[in-house]
């Protein structure tokens, strides 16, 4: 089936600096990568759409210089936390669409930021 | 705007019990609705894809229903073990071609040995 990776799976980070997460889709092509943020003990929100060789599409009220969205590959997707604050820490996950495949939506494994 | 709820928030069950969790959604125009299980501090794991065209799906122990114009799914898990224990979301695609998802705050729960 279709695998989505993202790495890495933890990192802990010190107030201001910069922290970037991978997401790669291992047996497939995707011109599209979502990346959602879930709180402790709440649901997965949509922050970003990526898209392959343009620019992202934020959702609502989601700061797009300080959440740096690449996608120059057709297997790549960075989110960038720039300046990160303890208010950033929270656990990231990005999803991928295999549109050849019967499977939705496959998801990262998560990344647990913790910035201190 | 499209909102999904699940209730319960949290189940526990002793093993062996058959069990439903269930979603409702506010506005029926869907293109499909999927269910996910998400372990502690995990990513998610698609169990089951619901076209919107269709009424239910299944997979092992797992049976998805569907019923749109209600704005509803169920997911019946059938003879439950200790290792179902987890979080299960669901979440509606909008039609168009924005490809996201829409979740609800999710089921977590317990089997009881």
């Amino acid at each position: 089936g279709a695998v989505v990776s993202q790495h890495p799976s933890w990192v802990i980070c010190k107030s201001g600096t910069s922290v970037k997460i991978e997401c790669r889709s291992l047996d497939f092509q995707a011109t599209t990568m979502f990346w959602y943020r879930q709180f402790p003990k709440q649901s997965l929100m949509l922050m970003a759409t990526s898209n392959e060789g343009s620019k992202a599409t934020y959702e609502q009220g989601v700061e797009k210089d300080k959440f740096l969205i690449n996608h120059a590959s057709l297997t790549l997707s960075t989110l960038t936390v720039t300046s990160a604050h303890p208010e950033d820490s929270s656990f990231y996950i990005c999803s991928a669409r295999d549109t050849g495949g019967p499977y939705g939506y496959t998801f990262g494994s998560g990344t647990r930021l913790t910035v201190v | 705007k499209q909102e999904v709820t699940q209730i319960p928030a949290a189940l526990s069950v002793p093993e062996g019990e058959n069990l439903v969790l269930n979603c409702s959604f506010t506005d029926s125009a869907i293109y499909n609705l999927q269910w996910f299980r998400q372990d502690p501090g995990k990513g998610l794991t698609s169990l089951l894809l619901i076209q919107s065209s269709q009424r239910e799906q299944t997979s092992g122990r797992l049976n998805a229903s569907l019923d749109k114009s209600s704005g509803r799914s169920t997911l019946y898990i059938a003879a439950s073990q200790p290792g179902d224990s987890a979080t299960y979301l669901c979440a509606v695609r909008p039609p168009g071609n924005t490809g996201k998802l829409i979740f609800g705050q999710g089921t977590t729960l317990q089997v009881k040995p």
